[in-house]
C-alpha cells in the first residue's frame, strides 16, 4: 500500500493569513486529488493534478504537484472562515483503489 | 441533478449486532464504492461494485460484505459488530468501473457501536 502523509495534521490561523499544506509519499502517482471535507459531509473533490510540475490554481487556493509526482502542496492566500475543513489529498493505486491520506485538519478563526 | 445520498445518516448499534447501511448513486452512475473513515485510520478501501458485482476489494474483515441491485443502489452489511466498526461510512458513486478520479461521495453514514 503506498502511504500519503500530510502535515500539518492541525493548523489554526487568522482570516486573512496564508497557508500551506502539504502531501508527500515515497511512491509516484499517476495523478493526485485534493478534497475538501466538512462537519457532517463527504468529501469534495477540488482538483486533480496529473502532470509533474503542475500548478493549478482555483480562486484563493493554489495546488501543486512535485516534479516527481510523489508528493503536493496546496497553498491558500488570505484564509477566510469558509476555507474551514479537513483537506484530504488521494493517490490512485495500482490496484485502482484511490488512497487517502488522514487530511489537514485547517480552522480559520474569523 | 440530486447527489449521492446515503442511509440512515446516523445509527447506534450494540455490540455483536448487524447493520445494513444504504446508498443511492447520482442517477445514471454505474459505480458504487465503500469507505470507512476514522480518526485513527483515515479514509479507507471497502470495496467496489459495478453492474451487481463486486469489482474490487480492501483489506477488511469477511463481517463487511456489500451489494449492488440493478437499479445501481448498493448497501453494506457489517454483521458482528465491533467498539472499532464505529466510524463514518462513505459512499461514492461514478460513471465508470475503475474510476476512482471521478467519484462523488455521499454525506455518509455515521454508526456508533456501544
Amino acid at each position: 500500500t503506498q502511504l500519503l502523509e500530510q502535515s500539518p495534521q492541525f493548523l489554526s490561523i487568522q482570516e486573512g493569513e496564508n497557508l500551506t499544506v502539504y502531501c508527500n509519499s515515497s511512491s509516484v502517482f499517476s495523478s493526485l486529488q485534493w478534497y475538501r471535507q466538512e462537519p457532517g459531509e463527504g468529501p469534495v473533490l477540488l482538483v486533480t493534478v496529473v502532470t509533474g510540475g503542475e500548478v493549478k490554481k482555483l480562486k484563493r487556493l493554489t495546488f501543486q504537484f512535485g516534479d516527481a509526482r510523489k508528493d503536493s502542496s496546496l497553498h491558500i492566500t488570505a484564509a477566510q472562515p469558509g476555507d474551514t475543513g479537513l483537506y484530504l489529498c488521494a493517490g490512485v493505486e495500482g490496484n485502482n483503489r484511490l488512497a487517502f491520506g488522514k487530511g489537514n485538519q485547517v480552522v480559520v478563526i474569523p | 441533478k440530486a447527489g449521492v445520498t446515503q442511509t440512515p445518516r446516523y445509527l447506534i448499534k450494540t455490540r455483536g449486532q448487524q447493520v445494513t447501511l444504504s446508498c443511492s448513486p447520482i442517477s445514471g452512475h454505474r459505480s458504487v464504492s465503500w469507505y470507512q473513515q476514522t480518526p485513527g485510520q483515515g479514509l479507507q478501501f471497502l470495496f467496489e461494485y459495478f453492474s451487481e458485482t463486486q469489482r474490487n476489494k480492501g483489506n477488511f474483515p469477511g463481517r463487511f460484505s456489500g451489494r449492488q441491485f440493478s437499479n445501481s443502489r448498493s448497501e453494506m452489511n457489517v454483521s458482528t459488530l465491533e467498539l472499532g466498526d464505529s466510524a463514518l461510512y462513505l459512499c461514492a458513486s461514478s460513471l465508470a468501473q475503475g474510476a476512482p478520479d471521478e467519484q462523488y461521495f455521499g454525506p455518509g453514514t455515521r454508526l456508533t457501536v456501544t
